[in-house]
């Protein structure tokens, strides 16, 4: 619930804004990548996926790029809505275990 | 479709009590996994499995132990609950690894 977000990292934006959410991963050998978002009290919730052969994949509003030279993610939501505001994971794996990431905390102000 | 469902959504244990957490899922799913939450870390792995009759450690399965004997149920138990184990369980399931994974809405356990 609200305690998720405790100590995570915060990026606070305004509505209408495009957000940038940024992973680093570990695992050079990862041919998966996953996002998922968080609402307070709930369980995470499917974003958008990509895999290893890829660089870049668009969806509704979003965007995940993967530059897998800094094995970097990052997840782009365009303008921005109250409703986005959320705790988000990036997961990367090989095989059948992910690892997830702390997460960020997304603040929409209206 | 009801999706992942957990029970109970709460619960109180004292130290030394056992209980179970029940995870199902109706999607067919043959991957099923078990998480911990705790504030400000990411999701731990607890136990997972691949199938019906299955089971597999995951980052941190000590203290717990899972049973899979129904495809569509996954069950992790804690047979001596201690004040680490007070965290927020997550169920999860997938149609096959490396795809999304769908959660179940949580059980929050407190340990005394």
């Amino acid at each position: 619930g609200e305690s998720v977000g405790l100590h995570l990292p915060t990026l606070s934006v305004q509505e209408g804004d495009n957000s940038i959410i940024n992973c680093a991963y570990s695992n050079s050998a990862s041919d998966y990548f996953i996002w998922y978002k968080q609402e307070s009290g709930k369980g995470p919730q499917f974003i958008i996926d990509i895999r290893s052969n890829m660089d870049k994949r668009q969806g509704q509003r979003v965007t995940v790029l993967l530059n897998k030279t800094v094995k970097h993610l990052s997840l782009q939501i365009a303008a921005t809505q109250p409703g986005d505001s959320a705790v988000y994971f990036c997961a990367w794996g090989v095989g059948y275990i992910p690892t997830f990431g702390r997460g960020t905390s997304l603040i929409v102000h209206p | 479709n009801a999706g992942v469902t957990q029970t109970p959504k709460f619960r109180v244990l004292k130290t030394g009590q056992s209980m179970t957490l029940l995870c199902a899922q109706d999607m067919n799913h043959e991957y099923m996994y078990w998480y911990r939450q705790d504030p400000g870390m990411g999701l731990r792995l607890i136990h997972y499995s691949v199938g019906e009759g299955t089971t597999a450690k995951g980052e941190v399965p000590d203290g717990y132990n899972v049973s899979r004997l129904k495809k569509q149920n996954f069950l992790l138990g804690l047979e001596s609950a201690a004040p680490s184990q007070t965290s927020v369980y997550f169920c999860a399931s997938s149609y096959n690894w490396g795809n999304e994974q769908f959660f179940g809405p949580g059980t929050r356990l407190t340990v005394l």
